[in-house]
């Protein structure tokens, strides 16, 4: 079965520093996607990023990028020049092959961004 | 695009009674839908996949017969907790998997239970 792993249930960064968050996951699948969604008090799921497995190169969004390491099974996202509308939850996710398109949450980092 | 509604917002009922939640896809057809229950300070827990036509797929653990699930359209599948408790006051979340093809989801705005 899969799993998903985030270690940092907190993080605080200064505002227009850089900070990252941490995702590891397991898997013997071999096409499957990866997800940052973030979740602001209104509770509304943003996707943030998203990364397909067979893709060697990372994804960027603007201020936000992750480093994909497929082979160690990580994937963290780095927010550069943090803002104070990026303090949320961020939640990792898997989207598995196999049919199911069912995603599989790590438990979520609590991003504080301090003025 | 690829919009996702949720009504209610929230919902008060009283214990024992049953109460309907309702996941609209507003501009794309949803063959497979999906409900997440999130407790407070918690990840979203995957309650069960709901397919166009077909019986849903619960999670081990899921209660079928007290969360019963219909989506009977492309664009609307509904949850419905019955006989409400206490323990079911939660955050609930409904997501449509992107009609392209790809992984992705799009989720709706979450409905707030209150069971008192």
């Amino acid at each position: 079965a899969q799993t998903v792993t985030q270690s940092q249930p907190e993080m605080s960064v200064q505002e227009a520093e850089t900070v990252t968050l941490s995702c590891t996951y397991d898997t013997s699948e071999s096409d499957y996607y990866l997800f940052w969604y973030k979740q602001p008090p209104s509770r509304q799921m943003i996707l943030v990023i998203r990364q397909e497995a067979y893709k060697q190169q990372n994804a960027t969004e603007n201020r936000f990028s992750v480093n994909f390491q497929k082979a160690a099974k990580s994937f963290s996202l780095k927010i550069s020049d943090s803002q104070l509308g990026d303090a949320a939850m961020y939640f990792c996710a898997y989207g598995g092959g196999g049919g199911t398109y069912k995603y599989i949450f790590g438990t979520g980092t609590r991003l504080k961004v301090l003025a | 695009g690829a919009v996702v509604s949720q009504h209610p917002s929230w919902v008060i009922c009283k214990s024992g009674t049953s109460v309907k939640i309702e996941c609209r896809s507003l501009d794309f057809q949803a063959t497979t839908m999906f409900w997440y229950r999130q407790f407070p300070k918690q990840s979203l827990m995957l309650m069960a996949t709901s397919n166009e036509g077909s019986k849903a797929t619960y999670e081990q653990g899921v209660e079928k017969d007290k969360f019963l699930i219909n989506h009977a359209s492309l664009t609307l599948s509904t949850l419905t907790v019955t006989s409400a408790h206490p323990e079911d006051s939660s955050f609930y979340i409904c997501s449509a998997r992107d009609p392209s093809g790809s992984n992705e989801q799009f989720f709706g705005p979450g409905t707030r239970l209150t069971v008192l």
